[in-house]
């Protein structure tokens, strides 16, 4: 398709558990984002990346956080040992990469620790 | 972080009655943006405000960019059934190397009544 793909759509895990997150940006843009929507709440920044550059991890919570991006294109976000905290909605955004634009959001990874 | 204070934090209404929704900030954006959300769907841009004192129309939703640049107003005239969602404002600030961030509020869940 040519919007943002998010897999997979629900997760349900176990807490401690590692989960996987992906994200397919649209084809040519070259800045992807991740942010994190809890419950009742804006869209929180986790982590921006920009074509070669170093990603900007600023907004990740902590170190079980982690994400990589690969080739340019598709990113994964992992959280390890999760925790019930980290149950949220999972957005990846793209846009084209020259700064203040258009940030086009995929559907989202509900995530559920138990 | 930079926080958008957003209200009402939820509406509801009769079709075909008009809607506004705010967000101010302590801080100077140099973007606005309003944004819609589905139920579960990740948010699409609405309307985007660049310059202090813009007033911008899309169909139905009119949208403003404060002289101060701390706020900014969303209307929605004449509201249909598809217009229930949740509203985001979102806005970008000029800092340095970042001002790819958005900073988001936490929404407006709209209901509208047929």
């Amino acid at each position: 398709g040519a919007g943002v793909s998010q897999s997979p759509s629900n997760k349900v895990t176990e807490k401690g558990k590692d989960v996987e997150l992906r994200c397919d940006p649209i084809s040519g843009h070259t800045a992807l984002y991740w942010y994190r929507q809890s419950l009742g709440q804006g869209l929180e920044f986790l982590i921006y990346f920009q074509g070669n550059s170093a990603p900007d991890k600023s907004g990740l919570p902590s170190d079980r956080f982690s994400a990589e991006r690969t080739g340019g294109s598709v990113s994964t976000l992992t959280i390890q040992r999760t925790q019930q905290e980290d149950s949220a909605v999972y957005l990846c955004a793209s846009s084209l990469g020259r700064g203040v634009e258009t940030q086009y959001f995929g559907p989202g990874t509900r995530l559920l620790v138990l | 972080g930079q926080q958008l204070n957003q209200s009402p934090q939820s509406m509801f209404i009769q079709e075909g009655e008009d809607v506004s929704m705010n967000c101010t900030s302590s801080s100077i954006f140099n973007t606005w943006l309003w944004y819609k959300q589905d139920p579960g769907e990740g948010p699409v841009l609405l309307i985007a405000l660049y310059k202090a004192g813009e007033l911008t129309s899309n169909g139905r939703l009119t949208a403003q960019f404060g002289i101060t640049r701390k706020d900014s107003f969303l209307n929605i005239s004449a509201s249909i059934p598809s217009d229930v969602g949740i509203y985001f404002c979102a806005g970008h600030r000029n800092s340095g190397g970042s001002n790819y961030k958005l900073t988001f509020g936490k929404g407006t869940l709209l209901t509208v009544n047929p």
